[in-house]
């Protein structure tokens, strides 16, 4: 089972920032969190991870609370390609399989 | 950019018949994935794959599934008689092996059994 909780649904107004929370309170020490989408019925497509530190790339910002129970995935500036099913997934080996939960399923409004 | 690949797109089969799904994953990737999504469900994960050997599967790839690298560039999965609950997106994954990086995701493959 996931160890990740995610809330259903959200929407987002374009051009604002999107903040997708994620609860992990069983995380152990050495386990990642990635952040993934999955746009209609496209592969999943990878959008960043992180351990303890806040991580940013070109696509999001990954901001991890001092606990690591839980994180937040921030979308700067929502386009309407932003829309899709984003998923928080706890990895528990590097080389390990990715369990995917529901996941949210974002909606970006003009 | 490199890309996982996979063919075909759409697999329409009779129950009963051996499908092979193909994909090509990223190029110098050294762990390959199988997962599927029934219609409306949940990504599930299938089986790993790691220096020519199954690493880890689930509950899901029975003894109907196997999975093969029959080359250098090819990753395959096999389901020798399908079922009608089989009819689902197969997606294909790799990923380097490179500390905690992550997996690539190919298209998927559409396999519909009638």
């Amino acid at each position: 089972d996931a160890k990740t909780t995610q809330p259903t649904s959200m929407d987002c107004a374009e051009g604002r920032a999107a903040n997708l929370p994620c609860n992990h309170s069983t995380i152990s020490g050495n386990e990642y969190v990635y952040w993934y989408r999955q746009i209609h019925s496209q592969g999943p497509q990878y959008i960043i991870h992180g351990l303890k530190n806040n991580e940013t790339n070109e696509m999001a910002s990954l901001i991890i609370t001092e606990d690591r129970k839980s994180s937040t995935l921030i979308l700067p500036h929502a386009t309407l390609r932003d829309t899709a099913v984003y998923y928080c997934i706890v990895r528990v080996e590097s080389w390990g399989k990715l369990q995917f939960g529901a996941g949210t399923q974002v909606v970006v409004t003009p | 950019e490199p890309e996982v690949t996979q063919t075909p797109s759409h697999q329409v089969t009779q129950m009963g018949q051996e499908v092979i799904l193909r994909c090509v994953p990223i190029s110098n990737h050294l762990y390959f994935y199988w997962y599927r999504q029934i219609l409306g469900q949940k990504v599930e994960f299938l089986v790993s794959f790691y220096n020519n050997e199954i690493s880890e599967k689930s509950e899901i790839f029975d003894d109907q599934f196997s999975v093969e690298r029959p080359d250098g560039s090819n990753f395959t999965l096999k389901i020798r008689s399908t079922k009608l609950e089989d009819s689902a997106m197969y997606f294909c994954a790799s990923r380097a092996g490179v500390g905690w990086d992550e997996q690539f995701f190919g298209p998927g493959t559409r396999l519909t059994v009638l």
